[in-house]
């Protein structure tokens, strides 16, 4: 079967370091997405990982370890308008491709 | 480069009726999904087009149909209508079925009374 896991809620100090986790398991893993997601707004993207390894970009990294079907979303030098959802996807190669969202995690920047 | 569009923004129906919604891909962009998103299940897999095929389907019931056109628009419908299906219809379009990015459009938000 497939499940994605991530907390529901993370509250954060402005300025500060966040890290959002995602644990999932699929039959077919084929890349890990990141999304964050503003309320009553559309998911944009954020990053791709297919291998193990941190990739970097800006403010935002990502981590994925597929041993232990693990990512995280860390979020450096936290801004008030980094308060959004952000949502861990797997797509899954046995169904050709599709994308498995979780539940999301609400963040909360705090000044 | 303009981006997702969907239409309507907005839809309110009334339950056993049924409902269009339209979504026109990035310029270019092949593939089409569709996505229902509730608070309480979060963002679901409808299904996917590709050149005009349905490539994909989430598990949803028979109710919900869609196509894709020539011009790689798309979509769905969803027949006999339920109070559950109120809930925001997101599409989101990428260049080929081996593209790993998707572009969201803002979503049509339902609801059924």
């Amino acid at each position: 079967g497939q499940n994605i896991d991530q907390p529901t809620e993370m509250t954060a100090t402005e300025g500060a370091i966040v890290q959002i986790n995602c644990t999932y398991q699929t039959s077919g893993f084929n890349g890990l997405f990141w999304y964050q997601q503003h309320a009553g707004e559309a998911p944009t993207f954020l990053s791709y990982n297919v291998l193990d390894g941190l990739e970097e970009k800006g403010r935002f990294s990502s981590f994925l370890s597929r041993s232990k079907g693990y990512s995280y979303l860390l979020l450096k030098e936290l801004q008030m308008k980094d308060s959004a959802s952000y949502l861990c996807a797997v797509r899954d190669l046995d169904s050709s491709y599709k994308l498995i969202f979780g539940s999301g995690t609400r963040l909360l920047v705090r000044p | 480069k303009a981006g997702v569009t969907q239409t309507p923004r907005y839809l309110i129906k009334t339950r056993g009726q049924q409902v269009t919604l339209s979504c026109s891909p990035i310029s270019g962009h092949r593939s089409v999904s569709w996505y229902q998103q509730t608070p309480g299940q979060g963002l679901q897999f409808l299904f996917e087009y590709f050149s005009e095929t349905q490539r994909n389907k989430g598990n949803f019931p028979g109710r919900f149909s869609g196509r894709q056109f020539s011009n790689s628009r798309s979509e769905m419908n969803v027949s006999t209508l339920e109070l559950g299906d109120s809930a925001l219809y997101l599409c989101a379009s990428s260049l080929s079925d081996s593209t790993y990015e998707q572009y969201f459009g803002p979503g049509t938000r339902l609801t059924v009374t």
